[in-house]
């Protein structure tokens, strides 16, 4: 299992943001996804998840109504488009494979990518 | 939401000691607790699922138990590759997909 994101950088608060996520080694479309993102110096904070067929999407407070998941099952490929950045969004951002084949409502996370760091800041 | 309150949020221990880590959810949530380990500059890794599970890999000197709203994670007998940060995370705020990590608890060395 592989999951590599990227897009990350440094942005101005206000802007938008589109990270992905691509994965292999298993067939994505048969599993929940999810964003968790860590602050510098900070703990892990669940961002957001989504079902293997879009049925049921998740997100954390800080983020609803300014992030949106979606995925590409044909790409093998999960996104995270962030608007309205704010600079308590800077942080890791981890991309993770839930655990439970079929899950509808996300597990526990049993692998992650390495990250891409967002970085917003005037 | 589902709170977790995991402590301590840091401990110092030598190698050889049992290390034991407690988490406390804000309602019931049956045995649905992960548990996590993180070092320095890297990904999380799986641990533990539901409560007791090891994942694939992990040695026998992790374990978990609990169920309802109190969790307990412990090393056995600590070693030099094991200090590092854990997390607990729960699932159950069904029907929802909202998951909810505790603070963490960083295991340094004495």
């Amino acid at each position: 299992v592989q999951l590599v994101e990227s897009g990350g950088g440094l942005v101005q608060p206000g802007r938008s943001l589109r990270l992905s996520c691509a994965a292999s080694g298993f067939t994505f479309g048969d599993y929940a996804m999810h964003w968790v993102r860590q602050a510098p110096g900070k703990g892990l904070e669940w961002v957001s998840g989504i079902d293997w067929n879009d049925g049921n999407i998740g997100y954390a407070d800080s983020v609803k109504g300014r992030f949106t998941i979606s995925r590409d099952n044909a790409k093998n490929s999960l996104y995270l488009q962030m608007n309205s950045l704010r600079a308590e969004d800077t942080a890791l951002y981890y991309c993770a494979k839930d655990r439970v084949f079929g899950s509808a409502t996300g597990t526990s996370l049993e692998y992650w990518g390495q990250g891409t760091l967002v970085t917003v800041s005037s | 939401d589902i709170q977790m309150t995991q402590s301590p949020s840091s401990l110092s221990a030598s190698v050889g000691d049992r290390v034991t880590i407690t988490c406390q959810a804000s309602q019931d949530i049956g045995h649905y607790v992960n548990w996590y380990q993180q070092k320095p500059g890297k990904a999380p890794k799986a641990l533990i699922y539901d409560a007791s599970n090891l994942e694939t890999g992990v040695p026998s000197r992790f374990s978990g138990s609990g169920s309802g709203t109190d969790f307990t994670f412990t090393i056995s007998s600590l070693q030099p590759e094991d200090f590092a940060t854990y997390y607990c995370q729960q699932y159950d705020d069904l029907p929802r997909t909202a998951l909810t990590f505790g603070g963490g608890t960083k295991v340094e060395i004495k």
